[in-house]
């Protein structure tokens, strides 16, 4: 069976700060993994991707995500935080083209 | 790309009533899924089809849950006698055939029963 985890409920941080949102997985075989973004009273959207390769992984507005696979983690970075990068945050892991497993969530608050 | 459109975007029920959902995925995807989100957790699966079968169904589903894509477009999810834990907000995504697609969901249908 395959699972995620999401330590941290909340994370702050200061516009203009990097940011970190922690994302560790388990899954058999060869993990597809995702992140996701929901803003309020919108569904979730895809921000990200690691399908195999290169373990830096860029993607929507400026957020990257480190693979690391000896720590089964997949963290969600971004060098310099808006405010309008405030919301909820969602790590998901899909063995093959089936069904994804996701996280319960991070909510990112960046202040001004 | 029109998006996933679910309708309707709030229903509210009381218990023991049946309910109906209709998910209609992005046209050129053959994948569509069913979740459930509830406060404070992330999406839980619920089923899946790929054109009109349904491939797998979670086993914590209830037997008052059923799914259909019979011409594998939309989608319908029906709750029969619904209870207070039924609550929640129930979302529907569709991807490519890609085994790398990311999904695509939409705004979501919530659900309230009294």
């Amino acid at each position: 069976a395959q699972s995620v985890a999401q330590p941290e409920d909340q994370v702050n941080v200061a516009e203009g700060n990097p940011l970190t949102v922690k994302c560790t997985y388990s899954v058999s075989g060869n993990p597809y993994l995702f992140w996701y973004v929901q803003y309020p009273n919108r569904g979730l959207q895809f921000l990200l991707k690691y399908i195999t390769g290169d373990n830096l992984v860029k993607g929507s507005y400026g957020f990257e995500a480190e693979f690391n696979k000896s720590q089964t983690s997949f963290h969600l970075k971004k060098p310099s935080a808006l405010v309008s990068d405030s919301a909820l945050y969602f790590c998901a892991v899909s063995p093959n083209a089936g069904k994804s497993t996701f996280g319960d969530g991070t909510t990112l608050t960046v202040k001004p | 790309d029109t998006g996933v459109s679910q309708d309707p975007r709030h229903k509210i029920t009381k218990r023991g009533q049946n309910v109906t959902f209709r998910c209609d995925p992005i046209s050129e995807h053959n994948r569509l899924y069913w979740y459930r989100q509830t406060l404070g957790q992330g999406p839980e699966f619920l089923t899946y089809f790929q054109n009109e079968a349904q491939l797998e169904k979670s086993r914590l589903l209830s037997d008052r849950f059923s799914a259909e894509r019979p011409k594998g477009s939309f989608s319908t999810l029906e709750i029969q006698r619904t209870e207070q834990g039924d609550s929640a907000m129930y979302l529907c995504a569709s991807s490519s055939r890609d085994l790398n697609s990311p999904l695509h969901f939409g705004n979501g249908t919530r659900l309230t029963v009294t």
